[in-house]
């Protein structure tokens, strides 16, 4: 069964530093999203992408995080300085079509110290 | 994916019995709902969805149910075995919203053999 994959399933990082996190979509999906949970609250929407831009963003999605497919396959998400509140479970998703049935990958755990 | 809060409501049910998870939605122009399973160490996974058009819908051995005079999301599970034990997340979503969802806080489900 297709699924999404992310790497590095934990990072731990220092206060500042820039950290990158990596996905795989659903191959033949055309619609990429980033999530998170911080420990103890709710799955929040970060960001969505098409066609190679964004197509929506949260308020939490601010200068500090961007997002790109450079290659066709890899999808991620740059924190350029983190900040202890960064500390994270970050989920991948993609879809087929927009608004369609979501798959999220198994998460990525950033920890900043 | 690590969803655990320290105030996580938590539903205990025998095995074989029916379970029941509610969630109250907030936003009135949400038109389409999700539910979605998380268990430990992996990321949400649909479950099943509804639109606002509908007042029910069922799956294999999963229904939910919608009222929308009273914002509420009902997901019943039949006869609910050791393999349903997760923790459950509504969703919802403006139908033209992509899928910028607003996740729920969760309920633990913990199935007793």
């Amino acid at each position: 069964e297709p699924e999404v994959t992310q790497t590095p399933s934990h990072q731990v990082t220092q206060m500042g530093q820039e950290v990158i996190l990596r996905c795989v979509p659903i191959s033949n999906h055309l619609y990429f999203y980033w999530y998170r949970q911080i420990l103890g609250q709710k799955v929040e929407f970060l960001v969505s992408f098409y066609n190679n831009e964004i197509s929506e963003k949260s308020e939490i999605f601010d200068d500090q995080f961007s997002v790109e497919r450079p290659d066709g396959s890899n999808f991620t998400l740059k924190i350029r300085s983190t900040k202890l509140e960064d500390s994270a479970m970050y989920f991948c998703a993609s879809s087929w079509d927009r608004g369609g049935e979501l798959f999220f990958g198994e998460g990525s755990r950033l920890t900043v110290l | 994916g690590e969803s655990v809060g320290l105030h996580l409501p938590t539903l205990s049910v025998q095995e074989g019995d029916n379970s029941i998870i509610n969630c109250a939605y907030s936003n009135s122009a949400s038109d389409y709902f999700i539910w979605y399973k998380q268990e430990s160490g992996k990321g949400p996974q649909f479950i099943i969805d509804i639109r606002s058009n509908m007042d029910k819908r069922q799956g294999q051995r999963v229904t939910v149910l919608l009222n929308k005079t009273v914002k509420h999301l009902s997901l019943q599970i039949a006869a609910t075995q050791p393999g349903d034990s997760a923790v459950y997340f509504c969703a919802e979503n403006r139908d033209n919203a992509g899928n910028m969802l607003t996740f729920g806080g969760g309920t633990r489900l913990m199935v007793k053999p």
